[in-house]
């Protein structure tokens, strides 16, 4: 599976859309960008996903480049509950495991 | 819908004893997956299981044994207890292996080891 870098840290203003960046420059042609976020000690939740369009969900939008070589993640109005670790993960879909790096820890703020 | 369900969600034990985690689905998913994550770490995979009656090995599998039940159950099992077993796990289950379904986690067991 493809590595990806993600930025260690971001603070966002309540109610301001939240866009997360994700680097993937190695993806190859059948892995999708999977997105997870862990809310403290919590188990990792999906968010959203893709193979090259861009994706629209209840929780968030996920654009994709052209060249697939990044995407960025968007939480449209960002709330104190967003406060999170996301993950950005290039997996296959004939992979078994999900890969986590060390993510972006989202700070959302009054 | 609960998704997925782990007990005990926490558990302290002494080196060398046995216990087993349980973990449920009610996704009528095929694959489930056993994960750990240390202390400011990702996560690593430890044995999964595509489908029911097939478990495969993960990154980490060593000091653990695991059991497909039923397509519901996956449970893992510590036969004798280590303190660089201390962790939380975590499992999660998809639908179709080979397929782009996302993993869907339960919410932990806190395991320590003394």
């Amino acid at each position: 599976d493809a590595k990806t870098t993600q930025p260690p840290s971001m603070d966002c203003a309540e109610g301001r859309a939240a866009n997360l960046p994700c680097n993937h420059s190695t993806i190859s042609g059948n892995e999708y960008v999977y997105w997870y976020r862990q809310i403290h000690s919590q188990g990792p939740q999906y968010i959203i996903h893709g193979l090259k369009n861009n994706e629209t969900n209840e929780m968030a939008s996920l654009i994709i480049t052209e060249d697939r070589k990044s995407s960025t993640l968007i939480l449209p109005h960002a709330t104190l509950r967003d406060t999170a670790v996301y993950y950005c993960i290039v997996r296959s879909g004939t992979a078994s495991k999900l890969t986590f790096g060390t993510g972006t820890r989202l700070q959302v703020t009054l | 819908n609960a998704g997925v369900t782990q007990t005990p969600k926490f558990q302290v034990l002494k080196t060398g004893q046995s216990m087993t985690l349980q973990c449920a689905q009610d996704m009528n998913h095929n694959s489930m997956y056993w994960y750990r994550q240390d202390p400011g770490m990702g996560l690593r995979l430890i044995y999964y299981s595509a489908s029911e009656g097939t478990t495969d090995k993960g990154e980490v599998p060593n000091g653990y044994n695991v059991s497909r039940l039923n397509k519901r159950e996956f449970s893992l099992r510590l036969e004798s207890a280590a303190p660089s077993q201390t962790s939380v796990y975590f499992c999660a289950s998809s639908g179709v292996r080979g397929s782009n379904q996302p993993q869907h986690f339960g919410d932990g067991t806190r395991l320590s080891i003394l």
